[in-house]
């Protein structure tokens, strides 16, 4: 199979915190994760592109000061959000590429509200 | 400049029909291509892989073919159901490494 577990689903901060995101492949490994950010009504764009063991590609345009990515495991890749502001609000998912017949498989998605 | 585009941007139709949607995509070198859904306010799911060798997959109702050399796909969907209901995004990768998602197509079924 290939499933990639997203948490949390939804989360709410006040302006100024940080926000951590987890992506998880339960049962593949991952060497490569990306993460997507998804406005309303409109299509994922891609941030940046999360590798095992080094740093993450970061796509024009995207702070990686502000999106700090982490993949530290072949399961395990986590997008933290600093200094949260109100448009940083947005719908976030992460997804894992595994060779073979399942292709790019999606997490269920981080609803993130910064008030 | 590698990009998806997607026809019709929304598309509303009676129960029963049969529909085509499409993908265009700028650039012929493509590993894969691939169909997904996403209901409101919720992730991915994948619909139809087709790898640059081939030409067409089906799943069910619904068939996605590939046209490497017009930079064309369709997603044929038969006898459509309101359970249909959803945006479906085409997503190209030009190589392993980044996945480029299409504008999206609104569909719904009414019974």
């Amino acid at each position: 199979g290939a499933v990639v577990s997203q948490h949390p689903s939804w989360v709410i901060c006040k302006s100024g915190t940080s926000v951590k995101i987890e992506c998880r492949s339960l049962d593949f490994q991952a060497t490569t994760m990306f993460w997507y950010r998804q406005f309303p009504k409109q299509s994922l764009m891609l941030m940046a592109t999360s590798n095992e063991g080094s740093k993450a590609t970061y796509e024009q345009g995207v702070e990686k000061d502000k999106f700090l990515i982490n993949h530290a495991s072949l399961t395990l890749s986590t997008l933290t959000v600093t200094s949260a502001h109100p448009e940083d609000s947005s719908f976030y998912i992460c997804s894992a590429f595994q060779t073979g017949i399942y292709g790019y498989t999606f997490g269920s998605g981080t609803r993130l509200t910064v008030v | 400049k590698q990009e998806v585009t997607q026809i019709p941007a929304a598309l509303s139709v009676p129960e029963g029909e049969n529909l085509v949607l499409n993908c265009s995509f700028t650039d012929s070198a493509i590993y894969n291509l691939q169909w997904f859904r996403q209901d409101p306010g919720k992730g991915l799911t994948s619909l139809l892989l087709i790898q640059s060798s081939q030409r067409e997959q089906t799943s069910g109702r619904l068939n996605a073919s590939l046209d490497k050399s017009s930079g064309r796909s369709t997603l044929y969907i038969a006898a459509s159901q309101p359970g249909d209901s959803a945006t479906y995004l085409c997503a190209v990768s030009f190589n392993t490494d980044k996945l480029i998602f299409g504008t999206g197509t609104r569909l719904q079924v009414f019974p």
